[in-house]
């Protein structure tokens, strides 16, 4: 119940096309479902975030899709750049309750653009 | 910018040595992580912190301790280092309780010969 299953684990795209990764999950108390960019030797800083209140939030070329009845949701890429080459993480937590919440990362995919 | 700093950026030790990892963080946060990240794995938790003295397991705590006894500084310990713990290992912070956004150091590659 506390995984977050994360497909596919690379992909190539040319330039100007989109990036699409997936991720789901199978807790339904997570509240939360950010998305984490990592680029080679550097830590994975935050990208993007949704809650699952809407159903989908963009932020330039970068939009989250997310569907609850599904408990799916994933990264969309418009007009892929070689400079957006990286590895992609969708994490998911759950708030409330006092406690420290913990982000669950799914495995990560590795994404190049192709010039 | 928030800086968490990872003062090894790369070490090899051998089977059976005490490591020390050490994590320093300049944004007065609560809460301090310790992260594995292996190929095909993710990012798995090991530890973490929300306060000084204070930890708590993560989903791999198994071969490691922690330390926190300033706020700004998180210590990840391998008591006996074996090969399996070779990885990269990523600390990280966040402002409170509800961590909805991690600030990541550079990571610190261990080789455990």
């Amino acid at each position: 119940q506390q995984q977050v299953k994360q497909s596919p684990q690379s992909l190539i795209v040319q330039k100007g096309g989109i990036s699409i990764i997936n991720c789901a999950y199978e807790n339904t108390a997570f509240d939360y479902f950010p998305w984490y960019q990592q680029f080679p030797g550097k830590g994975p800083a935050l990208l993007i975030a949704i809650r699952p209140d809407v159903s989908e939030k963009k932020e330039g070329r970068f939009t989250i899709s997310f569907n609850k009845s599904a408990k799916q949701f994933s990264l969309h890429i418009m007009d892929s750049q070689p400079g957006d080459s990286a590895t992609y993480f969708c994490a998911a937590s759950r708030g409330g309750g006092g406690a420290t919440n913990k982000l669950i990362f799914g495995t990560g995919t590795l994404l190049a653009v192709q010039p | 910018d928030v800086k968490v700093t990872q003062s090894s950026r790369y070490l090899v030790k051998r089977t059976g040595e005490k490591v020390f990892l050490e994590c320093v963080q300049d944004m007065d946060h609560e809460n301090m992580f310790w992260y594995r990240q292996d190929p095909g794995l993710g990012l798995r938790l090991i530890y973490f912190s929300y306060d000084v003295k204070m930890k708590e397991k993560g989903d791999i705590p198994e071969g490691y301790s922690v330390s926190r006894e300033k706020k700004e500084r998180f210590s990840l310990i391998l008591e006996s280092a074996s090969t399996n713990q070779t990885s990269m290992y990523l600390c990280a912070s966040s402002f409170d309780r509800t961590a909805r956004e991690l600030f990541f150091g550079e990571g610190s590659r261990l080789t455990v010969l």
